[in-house]
């Protein structure tokens, strides 16, 4: 079955700690998307990707990076630049930039 | 500022009371809006895409419409399954590589 998957689930990280989120899909799609979502807030956008070896900034990209190297890898580094990472992290993929995005299942981070 | 607002922020209904949840935007050239739902630490599931005003979907016991300013999901005789975060977002034409998200309409159905 096609679909996206994040990995880990759940991730802790010391102050002062870079930590990387893994996203993966299996859909041929090309555009690929990072969001953050807080507790009684709408999904803020990261980063996105419209194709292999590109991606531009979102929203709040402030201590935060992103590579594609691979049109079905997506990964997003926090960086210690990053005040507050605390938050629930989605990965959504979509056949073209601006189609309808599917999510994947997310990863909490928690800063210790 | 473009934005997208949800309400209820929650709604609590017993199994089989019909309800609509709202969505209501502010961008001045819908491309499309989306609804998904989400359910606890896990992540949201497209549901319906509408774009342009008249325009209804269904889906087992949802309907979601579509007006110029606002979105509407009908739940009809929902079951405690239907629990979940309903989350709406837009797209504008002038930029449709972005999403605006609401902050979602938390559902609890009780048996």
């Amino acid at each position: 079955d096609g679909g996206i998957t994040q990995s880990p689930k759940y991730l802790f990280r010391k102050e002062g700690q870079n930590v990387t989120l893994s996203c993966e899909q299996n859909l041929n799609h090309d555009a690929m998307y990072w969001y953050r979502q807080d507790p009684g807030q709408g999904l803020r956008l990261i980063y996105y990707s419209q194709i292999v070896n590109d991606f531009q900034k979102g929203d709040i990209a402030e201590g935060y990076s992103v590579s594609r190297e691979k049109k079905e890898s997506f990964p997003l580094t926090v960086t210690s630049a990053q005040k507050n990472p605390t938050a629930f992290y989605l990965c959504a993929s979509s056949k073209g930039l601006g189609d309808t995005q599917y999510f994947g299942p997310g990863t909490r981070l928690t800063v210790l | 500022e473009d934005q997208v607002t949800q309400s209820p922020e929650a709604l609590r209904l017993q199994e089989g009371e019909s309800s609509s949840l709202n969505c209501s935007y502010t961008v001045s050239g819908l491309r499309g809006l989306f609804w998904y739902r989400q359910d606890p630490g896990k992540g949201p599931e497209f549901l319906f895409t509408l774009y342009s005003a008249g325009e209804e979907k269904e889906k087992e016991r949802l309907k979601a419409t579509l007006t110029k300013k606002e979105s509407f999901l009908h739940i009809t005789a929902p079951k405690p399954e239907d629990s979940a975060t309903y989350l709406c977002a837009v797209q504008a034409v002038y930029n449709f590589n972005k999403f605006y998200f609401g902050s979602g309409t938390k559902l609890n159905v009780k048996p």
